[in-house]
């Protein structure tokens, strides 16, 4: 069983109000990362993250922001929601190594409104 | 440039068929491979990973991967799909200390 949390499960938020979303692992992993993925399509790395103060941005150009300030806790933050940032957001874990998984939560539905 | 290529977008199976999803890599060192599911609604669950040894990888809930080096792919099997199989599929690749993940294959079980 994953220990990584993320939450709310579901959101739904009106247009121009800031959110965070929550991710939480008890893994001690160092690595972690956001991924955004629309219904049935693939994931794109949005965030990622190698430890404490390390933050990166991924492929997909993305409005969130991300901070690590402690390694069991990764939010992610829109400033301000657009309908545009409608979509589900994962976020996932791993220990350093090539050869370690990725551990996932069951992500967060956001719908801006 | 690394990448993770599965061809079927979709695929239909009958219950109790067989099941063979398609992955190619394209990477220039030994690949780190996985095999993840992904329930409607749902994070991604490992199902199967690779990394060295043998070739023929066994996983969870009855699947099993091949790797074969000569031709960059790394197939999902499964002998006899059950109707809870129904969900998404995506390979994955470990490239330095990140995953990059296929477009993913959705696979749906008919009675």
């Amino acid at each position: 069983e994953a220990d990584i949390y993320q939450t709310p499960r579901y959101l739904v938020i009106g247009t121009g109000k800031k959110i965070t979303l929550e991710c939480s692992q008890t893994m001690g992993h160092d690595k972690m990362y956001w991924y955004q993925q629309d219904p049935g399509m693939e994931l794109h790395l949005i965030h990622y993250s190698y430890g404490v103060n390390s933050t990166e941005k991924g492929d997909l150009s993305s409005e969130s922001t991300v901070s690590r300030i402690r390694t069991e806790h990764f939010p992610l933050t829109l400033e301000s929601a657009r309908p545009s940032h409608t979509s589900q957001y994962l976020c996932a874990s791993k220990r350093t190594g090539q050869s370690s998984e990725a551990f996932f939560g069951q992500g967060t539905r956001l719908t801006v409104v | 440039a690394q990448s993770v290529t599965q061809p079927d977008i979709h695929i239909t199976v009958s219950e109790g068929a067989s099941l063979e999803l398609r992955c190619n890599y394209s990477y220039g060192a030994t690949p780190y491979l996985f095999w993840y599911v992904q329930s409607p609604g749902q994070g991604l669950q490992l199902l199967l990973k690779y990394f060295s040894g043998d070739t023929l990888v066994q996983g969870i809930k009855g699947f099993e991967a091949e790797f074969k080096r000569s031709q960059s792919s790394f197939n999902l099997r499964k002998p006899s799909v059950h109707w809870s199989d129904a969900a998404e599929y995506f390979c994955a690749v470990a490239r330095n200390n990140d995953m990059r993940f296929g477009a993913g294959t959705r696979l749906t079980v008919k009675p």
